[in-house]
């Protein structure tokens, strides 16, 4: 099983549309990060947790929230979905040596 | 002006020839340089892993800083195919820290 687990993995929704993406990890890592990755812009953070109690904003956190449910559980929900939130998300973990461990991939398709 | 400032690409290249991939930044309390490798459809991968100025040597590839110029290099001696995937830097400030990334270059190594 991967160590860092996103669902779900391709999603296509509608303007206007309550989405949520999750992802729950195996790594016992207190660190948690959501990232929007578009063509020519590279991977930009959305939203980061140090640990369960600790929520931060990113680069670009508006039009997003999170939740840190556990440890091992982080999820990013778009609570009115727009066409410019199409994009591949990714969630990550980090321990105390700062590496990053990616999930899969969130494809999600907003028309 | 962005923190890490990184060229998109794509850049191709002949098998077999060396690599350069470059990223600049501009926060002068960054100390710690991460390089890391996406594949198509993936989610990226920690490559190199260095700290402060100067050099790492890992088989064919090596990481080079120049904190004075605030300029970070990664090369890739004889290139191969398999090389071709997208890289991204990513400075520190501790190991702890939230991690900003560079937009990405796309290299292709044309066989």
């Amino acid at each position: 099983d991967a160590d860092v687990t996103q669902t779900p993995r391709n999603r296509i929704t509608k303007t206007g549309k309550r989405i949520m993406l999750e992802c729950s990890q195996t790594k016992g890592h207190d660190r948690m990060y959501w990232y929007r990755q578009d063509p020519g812009l590279g991977l930009r953070l959305i939203y980061y947790s140090f640990d369960v109690k600790d929520i931060n904003k990113g680069e670009i956190s508006d039009g997003y929230s999170v939740s840190r449910q556990a440890q091992a559980k982080f999820s990013l929900s778009l609570e009115s979905a727009i066409p410019n939130q199409t994009a591949l998300y990714f969630c990550a973990t980090s321990g105390i040596t700062g590496e990053l461990f990616f999930g899969e991939g969130s494809r999600l398709t907003v028309l | 002006q962005k923190e890490v400032e990184q060229d998109p690409g794509p850049l191709s290249v002949p098998e077999g020839a060396i690599v350069s991939l470059n990223c600049t930044y501009s926060n002068s309390a960054f100390q710690y340089f991460m390089w890391y490798r996406q594949y198509s459809r993936k989610g990226p991968e920690l490559l190199m892993y260095t700290y402060s100025s100067g050099n790492k040597e890992d088989g064919r590839f090596t990481a080079q800083v120049d904190k004075s110029s605030k300029y970070i290099s990664l090369f890739i001696r004889d290139s191969q195919p398999s090389d071709s995937a997208t890289y991204l830097c990513a400075p520190l400030v501790t190991p702890g820290d939230k991690i900003i990334f560079g937009k990405g270059t796309r290299l292709h190594i044309l066989p």
